[in-house]
């Protein structure tokens, strides 16, 4: 079975902290995302990456960074968080070529204080 | 600019059929999906069109019509657990960065 595995369902960290958002897919993709969902605004694409070491930003990278150092491992950092960076966040991965469907871990709930 | 377009909100009775529509306009075109998302989960996968015409999957079916940058998603004999939010998205390309919809929140009433 295809798996995208968030370590961390429901965080809750104070503004300023540094968080980790940590994801592994099991299915050998080479596309792995970030992206950020909120009420009414769907869902918006951070961090992309295509392959290990390689990163490419999205729409709404501000605030953002990532780590892309194994295939498997996708990881999201949040250097300074932020009351406005609260939000649910998803990770997914994509096999590259064409008609494959995107696969979601399911997702990380953020609460910044 | 890339834009995709759906309904916020439809309601239905159990056992109605619902029809959610979606209009797009995307740098490129490889495919358009629907995915079923219930409320704090992920989304999950329903369906994909890449050519024009009819995808049916039982209860489920996806129409495309590319020339007019327009699909819908068709539910029928609806029941009180497909109450969810139902997202439309494009593949532009081949390397899978998915533009989305906002979604359609669809309530399932007895």
């Amino acid at each position: 079975d295809v798996k995208v595995t968030q370590s961390s369902r429901y965080l809750v960290k104070r503004t300023g902290e540094k968080v980790f958002l940590e994801c592994v897919q099991d299915m050998d993709h080479e596309n792995m995302f970030w992206y950020r969902q909120d009420p009414g605004l769907g869902l918006r694409l951070i961090y992309f990456s295509y392959d290990v070491k390689m990163k490419e930003k999205g729409d709404i990278p501000e605030g953002y960074s990532v780590s892309r150092e194994k295939k498997e491992r996708f990881s999201l950092i949040l250097e300074s968080a932020s009351t406005n960076q609260t939000s649910m966040y998803l990770c997914a991965s994509v096999r590259q070529g064409e008609g494959n469907t995107i696969y979601f871990g399911e997702g990380s709930w953020l609460t910044v204080v | 600019g890339q834009n995709i377009d759906q309904p916020t909100e439809m309601t239905a009775t159990e056992g109605a059929i619902v029809q959610i529509n979606c209009t797009y306009q995307t740098s490129g075109f490889n495919g358009l999906f629907w995915y079923q998302q219930h409320a704090g989960e992920a989304p999950t996968f329903l369906s994909y069109n890449v050519l024009d015409g009819l995808e049916e999957k039982g209860r489920f079916s996806s129409f495309l019509s590319r020339s007019k940058g327009y699909s819908y998603l068709l539910l029928k004999e609806l029941q009180m657990k497909d109450s969810a939010s139902y997202l439309c998205a494009v593949n532009p390309d081949s390397w899978g960065k998915f533009q989305f919809g906002a979604g359609t929140q669809v309530v399932v009433t007895p």
